[in-house]
């Protein structure tokens, strides 16, 4: 099966500058990959993906970049807020897609 | 996104005690999924189903069975709890591979 690694464990950042997690995955079989932010007490919510024929996705203040060839997948926020404050998870759905392969997840903290 | 709803949100049990946990969704997705989050390690797969006649196995499947009573019902149940069953459960739906998970609500169970 599918392997996802996700760094750092937690990151804090100063409201405004820009975070950035990364994760690898093993099967280069694997063809989407969803980025889910958890707030405290709340569900896992989608908040942007990108598949493999594309290198690069944005929404916003939200980028996601792909590196087929490295296998690995970052997730970029810019001009950090407070409310980005939360856990993000990122996924790979392997080569059948019936599955996702979770990080561990990543704690990030904006300081006002 | 109240559309995949778990019922109860919290539970607390006595060792060795039979619970069910129950998904329903109106998304009217074929695919449903059970996960147990644990801090630190992000969310694990217990079992899948793709639709009433298909049930697999994830990847932390012994001490839980499920049941896919309808396209729409999917129900986690723990045979003989035990503590170290105390965490955070999650149902989600998807309408295919490779697309998107959706999210309950979760089911916060401690196991005494």
């Amino acid at each position: 099966g599918e392997n996802v690694e996700q760094h750092p464990s937690t990151l804090s950042v100063q409201e405004g500058d820009s975070a950035v997690i990364k994760c690898t995955y093993s099967d280069s079989a694997s063809n989407y990959f969803p980025w889910y932010k958890q707030e405290l007490g709340k569900r896992p919510q989608l908040i942007i993906d990108i598949r493999s024929n594309v290198g690069e996705k944005k929404d916003q203040r939200i980028a996601v970049t792909l590196n087929k060839t490295a296998k690995h997948f970052s997730l970029h926020i810019t001009e950090t807020q407070p409310e980005d404050s939360a856990v993000y998870f990122c996924a790979a759905t392997g080569n059948t897609g019936n599955q996702f392969y979770f990080g561990t997840g990543t704690s990030l903290t904006v300081i006002p | 996104d109240a559309d995949v709803t778990q019922t109860p949100r919290n539970r607390i049990t006595k060792t060795g005690k039979r619970i069910m946990l129950e998904c329903s969704q109106t998304k009217g997705h074929d695919r449903m999924y059970w996960y147990r989050q644990d801090p630190g390690l992000g969310l694990r797969l217990i079992y899948y189903s793709f639709d009433v006649k298909d049930i697999n196995k994830g990847e932390i499947s012994d001490g839980y069975s499920v049941s896919r009573q309808a396209q729409a019902k999917f129900s986690l149940s723990l045979e003989s709890a035990i503590p170290n069953q105390t965490a955070l459960y999650f149902c989600a739906t998807s309408d295919y591979g490779h697309q998107p998970q959706h999210f309950g609500d979760g089911t916060r169970l401690s196991i005494l």
